[in-house]
């Protein structure tokens, strides 16, 4: 039972355009929501996140939206950079198990210059 | 800036062999996880630590996996016997409460 999935296995964006990556969940219980990027041989690197009593997180390039009546997710990369090409991991946190991360298949985001 | 380490960063064993793994997270961060990760998926979480105490080991092959963290400091994962299944990265993380901190992971092969 695949509870956060990332439906998009890739995406390509041109250098400086917006990149939007998606996530949806199916667990009503997530009350915390995290973007994490992963380059390869590496482990994945914190990038934004947001509580559900929010809608909307910014932090310099990277905003996520979460609307809750879809569960739904998305990060927003804005302007698009060649050095974010890596794979975006969406993950939630809540429910009956404290503390384990519930992450999505990721997103493969590849920015072309 | 604090990081997790890890140890070693790559793993090559024969299958039937044993595997250990090593964690030190961030300073002062009681929570410590073990994931794991196949190419091509999401991490897994293996088990989780709080201080020395196990607080989820549902998803931990008991039968060849075990994992400690004696002081409540770092931790070990170990794998015996290794199977060619287990050919995967392997990430630690921790936290202070919210947001987990990984490293950089072990890529194990099994051959």
């Amino acid at each position: 039972d695949q509870q956060v999935k990332q439906n998009s296995p890739s995406l390509s964006v041109q250098e400086g355009r917006i990149s939007i990556l998606n996530c949806d969940y199916t667990n009503s219980m997530f009350d915390y929501f995290l973007w994490y990027k992963k380059y390869p041989a590496e482990g994945p690197t914190f990038l934004i996140s947001i509580s559900s009593i929010k809608d909307k997180n910014e932090d310099g390039r990277f905003t996520v939206f979460l609307n809750k009546s879809a569960k739904h997710l998305s990060l927003h990369i804005v302007p698009s950079q060649p050095g974010d090409s890596a794979v975006y991991f969406c993950a939630a946190l809540g429910g009956t198990s404290y503390g384990k991360l519930t992450f999505g298949q990721g997103t493969i985001l590849t920015v072309h210059p | 800036e604090a990081e997790v380490a890890q140890s070693p960063r790559y793993k090559i064993t024969e299958k039937s062999q044993a595997v250990a793994f090593w964690c030190d997270p961030i300073s002062g961060h009681a929570t410590l996880y073990w994931y794991r990760q196949i190419l091509g998926q999401g991490p897994e979480l293996l088990v989780q630590f709080q201080d020395e105490s196990v607080v989820d080991d549902s998803q931990l092959p008991k039968d060849r996996f075990s994992a400690e963290r004696l002081k409540g400091v770092d931790s070990t994962l170990k794998i015996q016997p290794a199977e060619l299944g287990d050919s995967a990265m392997y990430l630690c993380a921790s936290s202070p409460r919210g947001t987990q901190y990984f490293g950089p992971g072990t890529r194990l092969t099994v051959l």
